[in-house]
């Protein structure tokens, strides 16, 4: 069946250094969502790419759709402790659903 | 808070029993979600809404599972002979057409621990 695959499952990383977490799916996907969890909270909306090579900025979070749509990758510039989370990317499933990879931890030494 | 809402937030049971929770969405809401999640995983896809109809539901889904959504509002999900294996967190999400299907607003989950 369809699978979303992220990498790494973690990454420590100390404040002020850059994080980026990888996204592949088994499938061509129409779009792909990224989606972050704080600890002991829930899943979060980040951003939607839909265009093939599309690049979009939220302040120092940099995403990226692959031009072949099957992966994506999502990017920290200069690490904060607010950075702190897991880190999910979904893509849509064939049942209206999304399904999501098993996530990045991302941890933040200040 | 216009958020979704979820009740219980802990639910304790006896293997063998069955439970119910509740998810109220953002109100012009009309699609409405079922996940749970287990440590260390992603969201899995249980089951979703459109109003009032279910559309679909997953193959993890078992028949001990039930959910419905009875006047297009809030939504409920019944789990009948728990097992441990069910103990997760179990979330809740709904989206509009408005924003995009996939953009979805999670709720703070049910945590069922099963014993």
């Amino acid at each position: 069946g369809q699978q979303v695959m992220q990498i790494p499952q973690y990454q420590h990383v100390q404040e002020g250094e850059d994080f980026t977490t990888y996204c592949n799916s088994s499938t061509t996907l129409s779009n792909i969502q990224w989606y972050k969890q704080r600890p002991g909270g829930h899943p979060v909306f980040l951003i939607q790419l839909v265009k093939s090579g599309e690049v979009k900025k939220q302040k120092r979070l940099t995403f990226q759709f692959g031009e072949a749509k099957k992966n994506s990758s999502l990017h920290i510039t200069a690490t904060q402790t607010t950075d702190v989370g897991t880190y999910f990317c979904a893509g849509p499933g064939s049942q209206g659903n999304l399904i999501f990879g098993k996530g990045t931890k991302l941890s933040v030494k200040p | 808070d216009t958020g979704v809402s979820q009740d219980p937030r802990h639910k304790i049971t006896k293997r063998g029993q069955n439970v119910t929770f509740r998810c109220d969405p953002i109100s012009e809401h009309n699609r409405l979600y079922w996940y749970r999640q287990t440590l260390g995983q992603g969201p899995e896809f249980l089951t979703y809404f459109q109003n009032e109809a279910q559309l679909e539901k997953s193959r993890l889904l078992s028949d001990r599972f039930s959910a419905e959504r009875p006047k297009g509002s809030f939504s409920t999900l019944e789990i009948q002979r728990t097992e441990q294996g069910d103990s997760a967190m179990y979330l809740c999400a709904s989206s509009s057409p408005d924003r995009g299907y996939y953009e979805q607003y999670f709720g703070p989950g049910t945590r069922l621990t099963v014993t």
